[in-house]
């Protein structure tokens, strides 16, 4: 199986300031048809997640556009520029380029 | 408006079966791939496995770990979503999430505990 490595799994933040979260794959995401399938996930406490990104960079409806996603090959990186109380939970990346699909561990954003 | 509802989870010996629910509405359900996934209590996300609509002649995937010993099922005539599991193991417990349209949508989950 693929493994995504996440880091940090703890993020404390303060309020107002940046958010980087990375998802290293074991090998790289890109397919055969050229995208690389790689989203990123929120699931805030007591819900169920929330796909944020699709395709490593491209917003969900109605996801506010200080999350951004990035990256290539076998390193992504998922960014919130101004942290705000309601994005408190964790967050998770997902790779959809191999069978079976799997999941980083989910790293825990919480407000410093 | 998109809505998930799973039903079914329930408290299972191990080397039990259970089969889990998911209703749909909201979208046609005919149309779209589904998939489950499970999170063990305090951890995080596993995805389970896929059931692709028919013009994929509903083709499946799953991981590893319940491959094997669970079978995804759909019925296109009910909106409904199965997910039939055997030989159930500790480490099944978890909350099943059902989701559709490219893990956009999801349901509220069922927890299974597998225990004797």
């Amino acid at each position: 199986d693929v493994v995504l490595t996440q880091s940090p799994l703890s993020l404390p933040v303060t309020l107002g300031q940046p958010a980087s979260i990375s998802c290293r794959s074991s090998q790289s995401l890109v397919y055969s048809d050229g995208n690389t399938y790689l989203k990123w996930f929120q699931q805030r406490p007591g819900h169920s997640p929330r796909r944020l990104i699709q395709r490593v960079s491209n917003r969900d409806s109605g996801v506010p556009d200080r999350f951004s996603g990035s990256g290539s090959g076998t390193d992504f990186t998922l960014k919130i520029s101004r942290v705000e109380a309601e994005d408190v939970g964790v967050y998770y990346c997902l790779q959809e380029t191999y069978w079976p699909y799997t999941f980083g561990q989910g790293t825990k954003l919480e407000i410093k | 408006e998109v809505q998930l509802v799973e039903s079914g989870g329930d408290l299972v010996q191990p080397g039990g079966s259970l089969r889990l629910s998911c209703a749909a509405s909201g979208f046609t359900f005919s149309d779209y791939n589904m998939d489950w996934v499970r999170q063990a209590p305090g951890k995080g996300l596993e995805w389970v496995g896929r059931i692709r609509n028919k013009a994929n002649t509903y083709t499946t995937e799953y991981a590893v770990s319940v491959k094997g010993r669970f079978t995804i099922s759909r019925d296109d005539s009910k909106n409904s979503l199965y997910l039939h599991m055997n030989s159930l193991k500790s480490e099944d417990t978890a909350v099943y999430f059902c989701s559709t349209r490219w893990l956009g949508d999801w349901g509220q989950g069922t927890l299974v505990t597998v225990s004797s």
